[in-house]
């Protein structure tokens, strides 16, 4: 079984809508989670940590669920520019963080 | 600032040819590691170094060398190429552990003919 899971999708949305998708992590002593977002052929840029509160930053919002280990991104209010793969990231703090494959959404206008 | 510089951009080799991708970091980050990602796969680690002097392997270290000489730089070399190891190559760093935000190089395409 893999580490992190993510659906692949692709996600495909009109400009405007919401979109929200999960990840699963299989390692219950993971301690850090991220989403970092990653353009075609370009290198992965952070997007946000996800804390055990939860968090938002402007449109974006984290969720992170330890009892059924998983954590979420929701997207509010598309844009075309959202379009990207978003890939979720576990860190068991032993130097070795864990990438999923990532989950791809199309913002279409 | 220049952030995590990778060279080169592009490269094909031959099977059985060796080469080095060079990874330089300007933050003075402690923490520098080497992921490669290959289509539906999720980027897997392949050597990492804590620290000038120390290295360790990661997920996928066969057929990899790295050194940490300096905090700056972290190199890797690639000993014997073969298709298999036809990817894309990304340096990252960070200033702890990894628990921080990595900032990852731009990206290393190699194809292994």
């Amino acid at each position: 079984r893999k580490e992190v899971e993510q659906d692949p999708g692709p996600f495909n949305v009109p400009e405007g809508a919401t979109v929200a998708f999960n990840c699963t992590y299989s390692n219950s002593a993971s301690q850090s989670f991220f989403w970092y977002r990653q353009d075609c052929r370009k290198e992965p840029k952070l997007l946000m940590s996800v804390y055990s509160s939860g968090n938002e930053d402007g449109r974006f919002t984290a969720q992170l669920n330890r009892a059924s280990q998983y954590i979420s991104l929701l997207i509010r209010d598309s844009k075309l520019s959202d379009s990207a793969t978003y890939l979720c990231v576990v860190n068991r703090n032993d130097y070795k963080l864990s990438f999923g494959a990532g989950t791809t959404v199309t913002v279409r206008a | 600032n220049a952030g995590v510089t990778q060279t080169p951009k592009f490269q094909v080799l031959k099977t059985g040819q060796s080469m080095t991708l060079q990874c330089a970091q300007d933050m003075n980050h402690e923490y520098m590691s080497w992921y490669r990602q290959d289509p539906g796969m999720g980027l897997r680690l392949i050597h990492y170094s804590v620290g000038a002097g120390i290295t360790d392997q990661g997920e996928v270290p066969n057929g990899y060398n790295v050194s940490r000489s300096t905090t700056e730089d972290f190199p890797l070399r690639l000993l014997s190429a073969a298709p298999s190891q036809t990817s894309v190559y990304f340096c990252a760093s960070s200033y702890t552990n990894g628990a921080n935000v990595l900032t990852f190089g731009a990206g290393s395409r190699l194809t292994v003919l």
